[in-house]
């Protein structure tokens, strides 16, 4: 594998179910980061992970939940979702936070909450 | 607020040239971004500026004027495969990734 990779690429879920989205990166970067894409609307950055520590929470619902085990595994918990939490996530990579580095991003899990 | 402005929706000719613009307002600038986006895949990184002018590469060039906060993304030789949604990003003062909407992109043949 190689780049950035997410699993599963698509997902329907009931609001009462937990499920969780995973995003690996083999570019030996140290951040990671998660977005939420909406049609025809600007991706929105959700959480920012550097060296496994959380640098970044946008103001995002508990009911999202993000976890960092290490620098190249980063996961997205989901419970209690609502219907307008359906969205493509998108997770990306870049060697560190410095401003000129480019983000590398995975094809990104296309969620449904029912 | 902050904000990146794009147009929605561009059409082009297979061949011709087209100009994609962006102009933000934002606190503070440390740099812009555009990006390529098939329809169903990931974003792909295309350019950074952080100093006026033009950058050209291969096909693609990108401009930006930080006095008037304003880039383009100008496309050369146009292929069908080029037909994508195109993302304006903006870094502000607090190192902070700002996105536009994005500009799809058709190409006709």
């Amino acid at each position: 594998e190689t780049g950035v990779t997410q699993t599963p690429r698509h997902l329907v879920m009931g609001m009462t179910n937990k499920k969780s989205l995973k995003c690996e990166q083999h570019l030996g970067h140290n951040a990671m980061y998660w977005y939420k894409q909406s049609a025809k609307k600007p991706l929105e950055l959700m959480f920012v992970y550097n060296f496994k520590e959380q640098t970044e929470n946008n103001s995002v619902p508990s009911r999202f939940s993000p976890e960092c085990p290490n620098s190249s595994h980063l996961f997205l918990h989901l419970h209690t979702l609502q219907p307008e939490d359906s969205a493509l996530y998108l997770c990306a990579s870049s060697q560190d936070l410095e401003v000129y580095n480019e983000q590398f991003f995975g094809p990104g899990t296309r969620l449904t909450v029912l | 607020g902050q904000n990146i402005d794009q147009p929605t929706e561009m059409t082009a000719t297979e061949g011709a040239i087209v100009q994609i613009n962006c102009t933000y307002q934002t606190s503070g600038f440390n740099g812009l971004f555009w990006y390529q986006q098939h329809a169903g895949e990931a974003p792909t990184f295309l350019s950074y500026n952080v100093l006026d002018g033009l950058e050209e590469k291969g096909r693609f060039s990108s401009f930006l004027s930080r006095s008037k906060g304003y880039s383009y993304l100008l496309l050369k030789e146009l292929q069908m495969k080029d037909s994508a949604s195109y993302l304006c990003a903006v870094r502000d003062s607090n190192y902070q990734l700002i996105w536009g909407a994005g500009t799809k992109l058709i190409i006709k043949p």
